[in-house]
């Protein structure tokens, strides 16, 4: 099984600032990566898929990089409603796929 | 619009069974798979099983196979979840999600989720 590690555990911003949250997995999922959003008591978000690609709706400061073992979510200016839990998942055997721990991003 | 909506969860005992229920709406139901993931306290989801558009492919975490059974009744867009010998780490909250076929994807993307429901299992 693929372990995939996030970081920081808690990222405490303010609006406006730069987000920069880390996706590592053990072994190379190619760009098999997607990134999700998700607030307390609401569905999970899907924001990036292929590790790069923007989902349905999502805002252009929401942008996905990296491929093999190294990922990155960065939210260029951290909108109000951007303080949530993020959390990578890796999909590389497809429908099975190993999520991290999450960041959260909170309000300095 | 896309929903999903699950439901059947509650406090159940070890050992016990219990069965989930996710209907879609706003979909062609019958195309897409679906995938159930839960959430247990202060953890990160975990995946838990998956089937495929007709019903004829299923897919299960090591952790629930042999006690879960994932189906579908595509007359009802719903897919549901038969948990069996249910013990303490089941413990969760479960979400239903759509696979959906992005157009510029490999493979097919949870794009759609429901809210969970949520399962405890305690004595």
């Amino acid at each position: 099984e693929v372990g995939v590690t996030q970081s920081p555990a808690t990222l405490s911003l303010s609006p406006g600032e730069r987000a920069t949250l880390s996706c590592r997995t053990s072994q190379t999922v190619d760009n098999y990566l997607a990134w999700y959003q998700h607030k307390a008591g609401q569905a999970p978000r899907l924001l990036i898929y292929d590790a790069s690609k923007r989902a349905t709706g999502i805002p252009a400061r929401f942008r996905g990089s990296g491929s093999g073992t190294d990922f990155t979510l960065t939210i260029s200016s951290l909108d109000p409603e951007d303080f949530a839990v993020y959390y990578c998942q890796e999909r590389s055997n497809w429908p099975r796929g190993t999520f991290g721990q999450g960041t959260k991003v909170d309000i300095k | 619009e896309v929903q999903i909506l699950e439901s059947g969860g509650g406090l159940i005992e070890p050992g016990g069974s219990l069965r989930l229920s996710c209907e879609a709406s706003g979909i062609t139901f019958s195309n897409k798979a679906m995938s159930w993931v839960r959430q247990a306290p202060g953890k990160g989801p975990e995946w838990v099983s998956s089937i495929s558009g007709g019903g004829g492919t299923t897919y299960y975490a090591d952790s629930v196979k042999g006690r879960f059974t994932i189906s579908r009744d595509n007359s009802r867009d719903t897919v549901y979840l038969q948990m069996n010998s249910l013990r303490v780490d089941d413990t969760a909250v479960y979400y239903c999600a759509k696979e959906e076929n992005i157009r510029t994807a490999v493979i097919p993307h949870m794009d759609v989720w429901g809210e969970g429901t949520t399962v405890i299992v305690s004595s």
